[in-house]
């Protein structure tokens, strides 16, 4: 079955610390993967798009992704992080053949000042 | 501007009072889906259509109707709602083509059924 599951609920950083995000997929054909970002309030916010590693649309706001297909995990990074990156992430698939999508559960970082 | 709008944006109804909650984008996007998002659950797909008259479900289509009648136009329709429908709603839309593009979504609908 198609899944997407990110394995961190919460997760606190202090600012200034780096980051990881965990993303882990389960999909039979080769998917378009995603990142979205959800600020307190608001809809979700594209942070990074990425498909057979040809096409990456370069991510707002400093997040670097780390793909490895072995490991079926599209893990997102960020050196340095900011209070502003508070926030809840998502991790999505997609195929262009069915045009569905699954999103993860997500992860909602809170950042110490 | 270019945007997914929705209105309402809250909303508190009774079960089984028909609602209905619409969504509307300005850019010529051929996709337009709807979406819940629930604690723990993360976002699931309810119904998405790829152009007029053209829908198809989701994972999560039961208890809800769609129609594409007008392009920039995709309502999400609640026939009979139940409390278990309470959620946050998103809209989203896109350009379709070759490839997948950016959803662009909407600042969501929250709605209450008692």
């Amino acid at each position: 079955a198609q899944s997407v599951t990110q394995p961190d609920i919460h997760i606190t950083v202090s600012e200034g610390a780096s980051l990881e995000l965990r993303c882990n997929y389960s999909y039979g054909a080769t998917p378009y993967l995603f990142w979205y970002v959800q600020s307190p309030g608001q809809g979700l916010q594209l942070l990074l798009k990425y498909f057979s590693g040809d096409t990456l649309v370069q991510g707002i706001k400093g997040f670097e992704p780390e793909f490895k297909r072995s490991q079926s995990s599209f893990n997102l990074r960020k050196p340095s992080v900011h209070w502003s990156d508070a926030a809840e992430y998502f991790c999505a698939v997609g195929t262009s053949g069915t045009y569905k999508y699954i999103f993860g559960t997500g992860t909602r970082l809170k950042v110490l000042a | 501007e270019a945007q997914v709008t929705q209105n309402p944006r809250y909303l508190i109804t009774v079960t089984g009072k028909k609602l209905t909650v619409t969504c509307s984008q300005n850019m010529n996007h051929e996709y337009m889906s709807w979406y819940r998002q629930d604690p723990g659950l993360g976002l699931r797909q309810i119904y998405y259509s790829m152009n007029v008259e053209v829908t198809d479900k989701g994972d999560v289509p039961e208890g809800y109707k769609v129609s594409r009648k007008e392009k920039r136009n995709f309502p999400l329709i609640l026939e009979s709602p139940s409390p278990n429908q309470t959620s946050l709603y998103f809209c989203a839309s896109s350009l379709l083509g070759r490839v997948l593009e950016t959803q662009y979504f909407g600042p969501g609908t929250r709605l209450l059924v008692l």
